[in-house]
């Protein structure tokens, strides 16, 4: 079956240092990636996605890109930002076929970044 | 803006006293899902509806239904909570054609059992 390992958390950085959350997975068939952030009380948002080997996805200052080689989908930011605080979750789902969406998650991260 | 809704935002219940939670989305997408949350776990999907297709996860307690009236709404009943039950319950939507299956999520409900 398929399944996701993110990096232990909680991570706490400095405002403006890098970030890096690692993120690999075990999966069947070509799957889609996500990184899903949830700041304090609300849902999840899609942050960013990449569908296919070699794919980088990028969104507001963070990137992620899909390795298939070492079934990898870190994600980093260069400078984050005290608003980056929440919790970072990595995702995967099957493309296509009868598994329409069903997302299998990773533990999630908790980053806290100090002023 | 299109978007999943989901009413009320806190909710509290007794012990017992069976709850239901709404979920309406304005995506007019076709699958439906219901996930619960506990303290910044990973979501742990309860159920889900393909079109009026009701698909339970193996491990869903039988205290925990749900109802699809129409496209636009799902409702989750826990038919008596326990404290155990205490949690965020999201929903979120998706449809299938699409390249890669993105979920969208509302903002959740969070369930207080006394």
């Amino acid at each position: 079956g398929n399944s996701v390992t993110q990096m232990e958390g909680p991570v706490t950085l400095s405002e403006e240092a890098f970030l890096t959350i690692n993120c690999t997975y075990t999966a069947t068939g070509y799957p889609s990636l996500f990184w899903y952030v949830q700041y304090p009380g609300e849902g999840l948002q899609l942050l960013l996605k990449a569908t296919k080997a070699d794919d980088k996805g990028s969104n507001k200052g963070f990137e992620a890109t899909y390795r298939k080689e070492t079934t990898s989908f870190h994600l980093e930011k260069g400078s984050v930002q005290v608003s980056d605080s929440a919790v970072y979750f990595c995702a995967l789902t099957n493309a296509g076929g009868t598994s329409y969406g069903k997302l299998t998650f990773g533990q999630g991260t908790i980053l806290t970044v100090h002023p | 803006d299109a978007m999943v809704i989901q009413n009320p935002r806190y909710q509290v219940t007794q012990f017992g006293k069976p709850v239901t939670l709404s979920c309406s989305q304005t995506l007019n997408h076709n699958v439906m899902y219901w996930y619960q949350q506990k303290s910044s776990q990973a979501p742990k999907l309860l159920f889900h509806y393909y079109d009026k297709d009701f698909n339970n996860e193996a491990d869903t307690p039988d205290n925990f239904q749900s109802r699809r009236p129409n496209t636009s709404f799902c409702f989750l009943d826990i038919r008596s909570p326990g404290l155990g039950d205490a949690a965020m319950y999201l929903c979120a939507t998706s449809r299938t054609g699409s390249s890669y299956n993105e979920q969208f999520f509302g903002p959740g409900t969070r369930l207080t059992v006394l």
